[in-house]
C-alpha cells in the first residue's frame, strides 16, 4: 500500500441499506477526514478525527458516523442510505491538524436508489 | 462557516496565462491551498500560502493578501493537461479545511 486507499471504489446501494466505506493509510498521518463532492458544491466535510480514538464532526455529519479504532483505518458509515446521500466521496488524512497539507484517497462513488 | 468564492469557468489558450481568484471570509485563517483535480480524479495539492505575498513553484505561482481575504493562483505557460478543477481551500482557526466550488480551466489548442 502506498498513500491512501478506499473501498469500494463505486457502489450502487438500495435506500434503506447499511453500508461502510473503508479508507486506509500507511504515512502513519494522525489526522484523516472525510468529505463529499457534489456538482456545484466543492468538497465538504462530513467527519474526522485528530488522532486515533477521537473523532468530531464537520459541516455535514448527518446520516454518518465514524470510529477511529487505530491510525490507519477510518471507515465511513451510512446507517440507513437515502437518495440524498448519492455523491463521490473522499478519504484524507494529514500529519497532524496543525501542519501539511492534505493527502487524498482515490474516492468512491455512491449512487443510493 | 466559511464562505469561499472563485469562478466557475475559464477558458485559455495553450501557453497562455490565467489567473484564478478566490476570496474568502473565514472564522479565524491558518493557511490557504490550491488544489488541482483532473475529471475522475482526487485532488492533489499544489501550493500553500498562510503569509502575505507570492509563493512561486515552477509554472505555478500563488498569491495571499489575508487583509482582503484574497488569493490568486497563476497558471503560466499552459499546457493541455493543466485542463482541469482547481480548487481554494481555506484552513481555520480549528485547522479544519473548507473548501470553494472549484474553478474548471479549459485549455485550447
Amino acid at each position: 500500500i502506498a498513500g491512501i486507499t478506499q473501498a469500494p471504489t463505486s457502489q450502487i446501494l438500495a435506500a434503506g441499506r447499511r453500508m461502510t466505506l473503508r479508507c486506509t493509510q500507511d504515512m502513519r498521518h494522525n489526522a484523516m477526514y472525510w468529505y463529499r463532492q457534489d456538482l456545484g458544491l466543492g468538497l465538504r466535510l462530513i467527519h474526522y478525527s485528530n488522532t486515533a480514538g477521537t473523532t468530531g464532526k464537520g459541516e455535514v455529519p448527518d446520516g454518518y458516523s465514524v470510529s477511529r479504532a487505530n491510525t490507519d483505518d477510518f471507515p465511513l458509515t451510512l446507517a440507513s442510505a437515502v437518495p440524498s446521500q448519492t455523491s463521490v466521496y473522499f478519504c484524507a488524512s494529514s500529519p497532524g491538524t496543525g501542519g501539511g497539507e492534505q493527502y487524498f484517497g482515490p474516492g468512491t462513488r455512491l449512487t443510493v436508489t | 462557516g466559511q464562505n469561499i468564492d472563485q469562478p466557475t469557468e475559464m477558458t485559455a489558450t495553450e501557453g497562455a496565462i490565467v489567473q484564478i481568484n478566490c476570496t474568502y471570509q473565514t472564522s479565524g485563517f491558518n493557511g490557504l491551498f490550491w488544489y488541482q483535480q483532473h475529471a475522475g480524479e482526487a485532488p492533489t495539492f499544489l501550493s500553500y500560502n498562510v503569509l502575505d505575498g507570492l509563493e512561486e513553484k515552477g509554472r505555478f505561482s500563488s498569491f495571499l493578501s489575508r487583509s482582503k481575504g484574497y488569493s490568486y493562483l497563476l497558471l503560466k505557460e499552459l499546457q493541455m493537461k493543466d485542463s482541469a478543477s482547481y480548487l481554494c481551500a481555506v484552513r481555520d482557526g480549528d485547522y479544519k479545511l473548507s473548501f470553494g466550488a472549484g474553478t474548471t480551466v479549459t485549455v485550447r489548442a
